[in-house]
């Protein structure tokens, strides 16, 4: 059983649709992120959040717009997708950034993404 | 910034054989490497990880990799595969110090087993 959750496991939407994505830890790390993956390819940096702030954005379209509400969640909100963004999109979190260089991340089984 | 290279982005082996994926890092500091394995429709767990207490890293599900400072390598070896360990592997770097503590992913190795 993986310790950080992910819901939906699934989710098909249209162009105009407004969906989010949830992520829940409750390990007390302290950093939290948004990953991309396509098929058999390594996960894309989308976001990350430090102490509930928002600390890394890889210049990801507007239509992702990730937030924090606490020290355990982390939504992904989207709206007017494209269907290049279909992909799973994995949650991951991480002690604290000071002590984050030899801390091994911990991921969620992910979001199933398909725009129609 | 640091980068790995993954060397043969499939390797496929028989049951019972021998696993080796490879992962060589750039670097001039040693930083810490991982490895994590991926099974279809999950996200990535973590097999193993160096962080410099000692080279030879024993992880999960019989999985080990040696630090090889002088090769710059991290590779993964299995004695004996089995079929269960049909999955994506990922090595992984960190900096030792100073910069992004955001680890960067090698392209990944698709390991294949035979019966």
């Amino acid at each position: 059983d993986t310790e950080v959750t992910q819901t939906p496991k699934h989710l098909v939407m249209g162009m105009t649709n407004k969906k989010s994505l949830k992520c829940e830890q409750h390990m007390g790390h302290r950093a939290m992120y948004w990953y991309k993956q396509k098929a058999k390819k390594p996960p894309e940096l989308m976001f990350v959040y430090s102490y509930e702030k928002l600390s890394i954005n890889e210049s990801v379209p507007s239509r992702f717009s990730p937030e924090c509400p606490n020290s355990s969640l982390l939504n992904l909100h989207l709206h007017a997708l494209q269907p290049e963004d279909s992909a799973l999109y994995l949650c991951a979190s991480s002690q604290g950034e000071l002590s984050s260089y030899n801390s091994p991340l911990h991921f969620g089984n992910g979001t199933r993404l398909t725009v129609t | 910034a640091q980068s790995v290279t993954q060397l043969g982005s499939h390797v496929s082996v028989s049951e019972g054989a021998l696993v080796l994926l490879r992962c060589n890092y750039s670097s001039s500091v040693p930083p810490y490497l991982f490895w994590y394995v991926q099974y279809p429709n999950q996200g990535l767990q973590l097999l193993l990880k160096y962080t410099s207490a000692a080279t030879l890293v024993k992880g999960i599900n019989g999985f080990e990799a040696e630090f090889k400072k002088s090769e710059t390598s991290f590779h993964l070896t299995k004695p004996s595969a089995h079929m269960s360990d049909a999955a994506e592997y990922f090595c992984a770097v960190t900096p030792a110090s100073g910069g992004s503590y955001i680890p960067t992913f090698g392209r990944g190795t698709s390991l294949i087993v035979h019966p």
